[in-house]
């Protein structure tokens, strides 16, 4: 089973619109998460960390459910720039970032 | 902010030859480095953790004898394809973590074509 797993999608959604992507992880002992937006061979680029009780930046909102081993990531309002890859990474025992295999968002007009 | 230094970005080798790609954290210290890998429209695969002054750790699968990784200092990683064949050809991203604030940060990743 992968550490991480995400729908790779893609969401296609209008602008405007609100989207909402999850992801699971296996490892219970995993330790923090984040979402990572990443362009087209382009490098990752951290979107935001992921807190226990939930947290928003703008029209980002994320949240984690532990017991559940679930995080989400929710985006009100798209916009065409918001169209990327959207990547769960977790931290797992020895430090290690891993990613789920992303989830494409296309915002159309 | 943390910036990591990657090169070369794009480099076109032939097969059988090799090709070093480093990573270096410009304005912060770095004890670990991760090396990824990612296929066209598929995940960034680990491939190993990089650590200042020891072997690195290898991914289940990820031949250390094929990718070579030398941690020399809290600065820089390098990571060297040997005997590269065209199944090589990704794009190879590498990380930073920062000692002092345990804050990730990746470089602008090398675009690799072996013909």
């Amino acid at each position: 089973r992968k550490e991480v797993e995400q729908d790779p999608g893609p969401f296609n959604v209008p602008e405007g619109a609100t989207v909402a992507f999850n992801c699971t992880y296996s490892n219970s002992a995993s330790q923090s998460f984040f979402w990572y937006r990443q362009d087209c061979r382009k490098e990752p680029k951290l979107l935001m960390s992921v807190y226990s009780s939930g947290n928003e930046d703008g029209r980002f909102t994320a949240q984690l459910n532990r017991a559940s081993q679930y995080i989400s990531l929710l985006i009100r309002d798209s916009k065409l720039s918001d169209s990327a890859t959207y990547l769960c990474g977790c931290i797992t025992g020895f430090q290690k970032l891993v990613f789920g295999t992303g989830t494409r968002l296309l915002v159309s007009p | 902010g943390a910036v990591v230094s990657q090169h070369p970005s794009r480099v076109i080798c032939k097969s059988g030859t090799s090709v070093k790609i480093e990573c270096r954290s410009l304005d912060f210290q770095a004890t670990t480095m991760f090396w990824y890998r990612q296929f066209p429209k598929k995940s960034l695969m680990l491939m190993a953790t990089s650590n200042e002054g020891s072997k690195a750790t290898y991914e289940q699968g990820v031949e250390k004898d094929k990718f070579l990784i030398n941690h020399a200092s809290l600065t820089l990683s390098t990571l060297t394809v040997t005997s590269a064949h065209p199944e090589d050809s990704s794009f190879y991203i590498c990380s930073a973590r920062d000692t002092n604030n345990y804050g990730y940060t990746f470089g602008s990743g090398t675009r690799l074509t072996v013909v």
